[in-house]
């Protein structure tokens, strides 16, 4: 079985401060990892994704995730964050050939000005 | 409409009632998905459709819990007897279905809550 850890459950930063959301999981098969954020009284929507090649994967709003096979992390990081990206953000995977997604429980981010 | 959308948007009802929650997919998507947020959790996953069978049914915490989608495109998520635990937000989503790990994407969700 699969699972994802999600080590902080809350991360209080300054604006304009680098951000590392952590996330490990646990496979014994290959798996593909997605970063998801989740406004205040807004749905899920697609950070970004690792499939496969580059364990350095951009995506939107200037975030950026690195996969460690070793480590079995998929940590988010940004370099210097916004108030607007305040918000929960959840990491989650999906195992070889299982269409459903397993997801950590979430970190809270809260950028102060 | 562009995205996944799911109706109503909230949902309150009794104890023993019976609820059905529909969810229209993004236009072309095969693949359909049911997951259910109770609060500080991250979703849990419920049951995942390719076309109009189930292809994973794995996720549904009792019989209570039935999903269908006839046509292969707007899905409801049945619900009898609801119990005060099935209070949550529940979350659809859609992919292409293709090979490999497709993106899903997710509608606003229907607040259940069961009094």
């Amino acid at each position: 079985a699969q699972s994802v850890t999600q080590l902080d459950s809350q991360v209080p930063v300054f604006e304009e401060a680098p951000v590392e959301l952590r996330c490990n999981y646990s496979s014994s098969v290959s798996v593909y990892l997605f970063w998801y954020v989740q406004y205040p009284n807004q749905g899920l929507q697609l950070l970004l994704k690792y499939l496969s090649g580059s364990t350095l994967v951009k995506g939107i709003n200037g975030f950026e995730a690195e996969f460690n096979k070793s480590q079995t992390s998929f940590h988010l990081r940004k370099p210097s964050v916004h108030i607007s990206d305040t918000a929960e953000y959840f990491c989650a995977v999906r195992a070889g050939n299982n269409r459903k997604l397993i997801w950590g429980l979430g970190t809270s981010l809260a950028v102060n000005p | 409409g562009a995205g996944v959308s799911q109706t109503p948007s909230n949902k309150v009802t009794e104890k023993g009632k019976y609820v059905e929650l529909r969810c229209d997919p993004i236009s072309g998507h095969t693949a359909l998905y049911w997951y259910r947020q109770s609060l500080g959790q991250g979703p849990e996953f419920l049951i995942y459709f390719q076309g109009t069978g189930a292809a994973d049914d794995s996720g549904l915490p009792n019989d209570r819990f039935f999903a269908v989608r006839p046509e292969g495109s707007v899905s409801t998520l049945k619900i009898q007897r609801t119990e005060r635990g099935d209070s949550a937000v529940y979350l659809c989503a859609s992919s292409s279905g293709l090979a490999g790990a497709d993106t899903q994407y997710f509608g606003p969700g229907t607040r259940l809550t069961v009094l």
